[in-house]
């Protein structure tokens, strides 16, 4: 009963191909997110989501573009992908943008 | 431009001691602090939050310490176990906006 779960887990893929990755919670929640975690572990922001509406997009290229297929889902495109895509990145959610945010367990996404 | 500066980046602790992780940030905006833990292979998992109504807050072996003139905030992990290792993020928010997290700490909690 995962709260939220990712899918792939790991996903490798060349430069230049367009790739996808889904997020799904259960938790009733009405916010979610996407963030990156990069080699680093430094963890930023990308999008925020409430009620399916895009409610923050933070400086990303254009190339990465979020969908919302209703309040439990939250997808991730990503268009002719570099290698500087490389990172892990993170789907969360929580009930209002002002409360705890639940993390899924990351998508490993590796250019080559 | 980092909003919220974390030390130290790694800290290595004996079994049984305490740890301290350390935040400061500059945004007076700031009203929710929250600290994240993360297991390899694992998303962050909330530990403890905080707002700046109160001074400290207390979960079991977990402490967060704030002091809102200084604008810094700090977690305690009181008798640190092995199982505790692991990298611990801080992170704060204002209103309805984003959390912006800390660079992390690694923690090492030596057996």
């Amino acid at each position: 009963d995962t709260a939220v779960s990712q899918t792939p887990k790991y996903l490798v893929t060349q430069m230049g191909n367009d790739k996808s990755i889904k997020c799904e919670q259960n938790l009733g929640h009405d916010t979610m997110y996407w963030y990156k975690q990069d080699s680093k572990k430094f963890l930023k922001i990308m999008f925020s989501y409430n009620n399916k509406e895009l409610i923050i997009n933070e400086t990303v290229p254009n190339r990465f573009s979020p969908k919302s297929p209703d309040k439990a889902h939250l997808n991730l495109h990503i268009n002719s992908l570099e290698l500087g895509d490389s990172a892990v990145y993170f789907c969360a959610s929580s009930q209002m943008p002002d409360q705890p945010q639940h993390f899924g367990d990351g998508t490993r996404l590796s250019i080559l | 431009q980092q909003q919220v500066k974390q030390s130290p980046q790694s800290l290595i602790v004996q079994k049984g001691g305490i740890s301290i992780i350390n935040c400061a940030y500059e945004n007076t905006a700031f009203d929710y602090f929250p600290w994240y833990q993360q297991f390899p292979g694992k998303g962050p998992a909330l530990l403890i939050a905080i707002r700046p109504d109160v001074s400290e807050k207390k979960e079991g072996r977990f402490t967060i310490s704030f002091n809102k003139s200084a604008k810094q905030f700090s977690l305690h992990i009181m008798d640190s176990q092995p199982g505790d290792s692991a990298t611990y993020f801080c992170a704060a928010m204002a209103g309805y906006s984003t959390l912006t997290f800390g660079k992390g700490t690694m923690l090492l909690v030596s057996p």
